[in-house]
This record gives C-alpha cells, sequence and structure tokens, in this order.
C-alpha cells in the first residue's frame, strides 16, 4: 500500500511569510503528527491529529498550527517565517489507537528554507 | 519528562565489523522503544521495535532488546555493510497520556569498505 506522501519536498520562503505542508497518510490510518528536524535540536515533536482533533501538542509558538480533514489528510502551517523555522518537517501516520501499538511511519518530509 | 540518550558519533567502522549504538531512556511506566533510521535525504525509517520488558527487536540482521532495569535498547549488528551508513535514531513512545515520539539525538555510522 501507498507510504506517507508529503507535499512540497522542497519550499523556499521569506521571512514574514507563511507556509502550507500537506500530508496524505498510509490509508486507514487515523493519527497524524508532525515533527521538525533540525541540526540544533533534533527531532522535535509538533502536534499530533487524530479524527480531525488536536491530540497532543509540543512546546512551539503559536505561529504554528495543523488540521485534519476527514480523509484525514493533515497540514501544517507556520505563520510569519522566521529564519530559525527552516528545517525538514516530517509527518508520520499510525492507527491512533489508545493502547497498543503506535507504531508511526514517516514521509519523506518538507525541507523548508527561509531567506 | 521522557528522555532518550544516544551514544555520540559519527561511528565509523570497517565492512564486516560488529556495531553497537548504545541508547538509555527515562520515562515513566512502561513505553515502547523504537529504532528509526535516516539515510541522507530521506524520512524516517522503523527498523525495530519492542513494546515490553526483555522484548528483543529484529530486522535486516540488527537486533535491540527492551532492558527495562537498565532502561535500556542498545542496538547491534554483527556484520555492518557499506549500505548500513545512515544515521540511526533511538525513540520511546509513552504507554499513557502523550503518545508523541521522544526522540535521541541521532547517531551517524559510517562503514567503510
Amino acid at each position: 500500500k501507498a507510504g506517507v506522501t508529503q507535499t512540497p519536498r522542497y519550499l523556499i520562503k521569506t521571512r514574514g511569510q507563511q507556509v502550507t505542508l500537506s500530508c496524505s497518510p498510509i490509508s486507514g490510518h487515523r493519527s497524524v503528527s508532525w515533527y521538525q528536524q533540525t541540526p540544533g535540536q533534533g527531532l522535535q515533536f509538533l502536534f499530533e491529529y487524530f479524527s480531525e482533533t488536536q491530540r497532543n501538542k509540543g512546546n512551539f509558538p503559536g505561529r504554528f498550527s495543523g488540521r485534519q480533514f476527514s480523509n484525514s489528510r493533515s497540514e501544517m502551517n507556520v505563520s510569519t517565517l522566521e529564519l530559525g523555522d527552516s528545517a525538514l518537517y516530517l509527518c508520520a501516520s499510525s492507527l491512533g489507537r489508545d493502547r497498543g501499538n503506535t507504531e508511526a511511519f514517516f514521509g519523506q518530509g518538507t525541507r523548508l528554507t527561509v531567506v | 519528562g521522557n528522555s532518550v540518550t544516544q551514544m555520540e558519533g559519527p561511528v565509523t567502522l570497517s565492512e564486516e565489523a560488529f556495531l553497537t549504538i548504545n541508547c538509555t531512556y527515562t520515562a515513566t511506566g512502561y513505553p515502547s522503544l523504537f529504532w528509526y533510521v535516516q539515510y541522507p535525504g530521506e524520512g524516517l525509517q522503523l527498523l525495530l521495535k519492542a513494546t515490553k520488558a526483555d522484548d528483543k527487536g529484529s530486522n535486516k540482521g540488527f537486533e535491540a532488546t527492551y532492558r527495562k532495569e537498565t532502561t535500556s535498547f542498545h542496538l547491534e549488528k554483527g556484520s555492518v555493510q557499506v549500505s548500513d551508513s545512515a544515521v540511526y535514531f533511538c525513540a520511546l513512545s509513552a504507554d499513557t497520556g502523550r503518545r508523541a515520539l521522544t526522540f535521541g539525538s541521532g547517531t551517524r555510522l559510517q562503514v567503510q569498505p
């Protein structure tokens, strides 16, 4: 079956702009999580959506937001971009059950560069 | 809070050498433990997992055993190949409440022919 698809793969934006990233999870997966990867901070959790509701949230400013649609596809938005937002943004999907297997499958990521 | 500590890299080995990448964790309860691998320019791929104490995860010749008494999940492989060159991440997922993955800092492995 198809894996997790993230679009676009690469983005270049100017400081102060906003950006929207998209993630299509594996068919049947209802949970989508977003992570930011930078050389300095490593992999950090942004938020998780399950059945169109944000279920968990990491320690990021309000400029970072997301949403999930009824087909489980998710978008992440970053407003008022800063140079420090340059990173690889990874999306992961999982079945999302409350207990048991929480295995997450990752997409290839979107490389965002803020200039 | 939860945390994962990995050995610093890079780790440089010759082909067919034995690999160990150390990983220890701090968490309450009984988290699930994972090793992910990231090849250049790619996302993360799940390498193996263990969901309870004494479980051994294995895949593609890699193994790791969930040791609750030492809070460790060390990655091992008996004979590495050049194609194993990548960055390896140890991660945990809490068993209750917030289930986001907490990652270690990653260990770069370079295998020379």
